[in-house]
């Protein structure tokens, strides 16, 4: 039973345009959500997360929209540039100041090729 | 310069012996991880330890086995008793407790393990 489900495995985009990857959860359970950047053999980095109480979070050409009643978030991009083709994975957990350590539920990532 | 370190970058094992995967972290967390990636998929958590001496099986601790004696250290066992070992092996660490609990994992660059 998949928790986190990234359905497009792959997208194309030109440079300069926007570039919409999306996430589907279904725990209703999950309030703290993440997007993490991946090139081949290095680990992944953090791009940008988001918490229940918001509905969207931006950090420089970065966005993600979360819409909790239809369990979907979406990481934009804009304007996309070359060196953000990687994969990129969406991951869920539940929000936790008690407990330590955060047991991160990961999609399946979905890996973005930028077009010159 | 802050970060984790994960060595060797490629292991190879032979049928029947275990391995050690080694994870050493220089940022003061808490907390740290192992995650296993298969080709396609996204990250499955392995083990995770919130404080020294304290560890808890993730989703597939099965065939592996964890240890976490000092902070900075948590060295992960694929046992012979772990079927299909080939995978790529993620170790991962964030702050932890308290109001840090939300704060981002952060990865290192992962070890390539393949069976002779």
């Amino acid at each position: 039973d998949q928790q986190v489900k990234q359905n497009s495995p792959s997208l194309s985009v030109q440079e300069g345009r926007i570039s919409i990857l999306n996430c589907d959860y279904t725990n209703s359970m999950f309030d703290y959500f993440l997007w993490y950047k991946k090139y081949p053999a290095e680990g992944p980095t953090f791009l940008i997360s988001i918490s229940s109480i918001k509905d969207k979070n931006e950090d420089g050409r970065f966005t993600v929209f979360l819409n909790k009643s239809a369990k979907h978030l979406s990481l934009h991009i804009v304007p996309s540039q070359p060196g953000d083709s990687a994969v990129y994975f969406c991951a869920a957990s539940p929000l936790s100041i008690i407990q330590g350590a955060q047991k991160l539920v990961f999609g399946q990532g979905t890996r973005l090729t930028i077009n010159p | 310069d802050g970060g984790i370190t994960q060595s060797p970058k490629y292991l190879f094992r032979k049928e029947g012996q275990n391995v050690t995967l080694s994870c050493e972290q220089n940022l003061n967390h808490d907390a740290m991880y192992w995650y296993r990636q298969d080709p396609g998929q996204g990250l499955r958590l392995i083990y995770y330890s919130q404080i020294v001496n304290d560890f808890q099986k993730g989703d597939i601790a099965e065939g592996y086995s964890v240890s976490r004696e000092k902070k900075e250290s948590f060295p992960l066992t694929v046992t012979s008793a772990q079927k299909n070992p080939t995978a790529f092996y993620l170790c991962a660490s964030s702050p932890g407790t308290g109001t840090y609990s939300n704060q981002p994992q952060h990865f290192g660059d992962g070890t390539r393990l393949s069976i002779l």
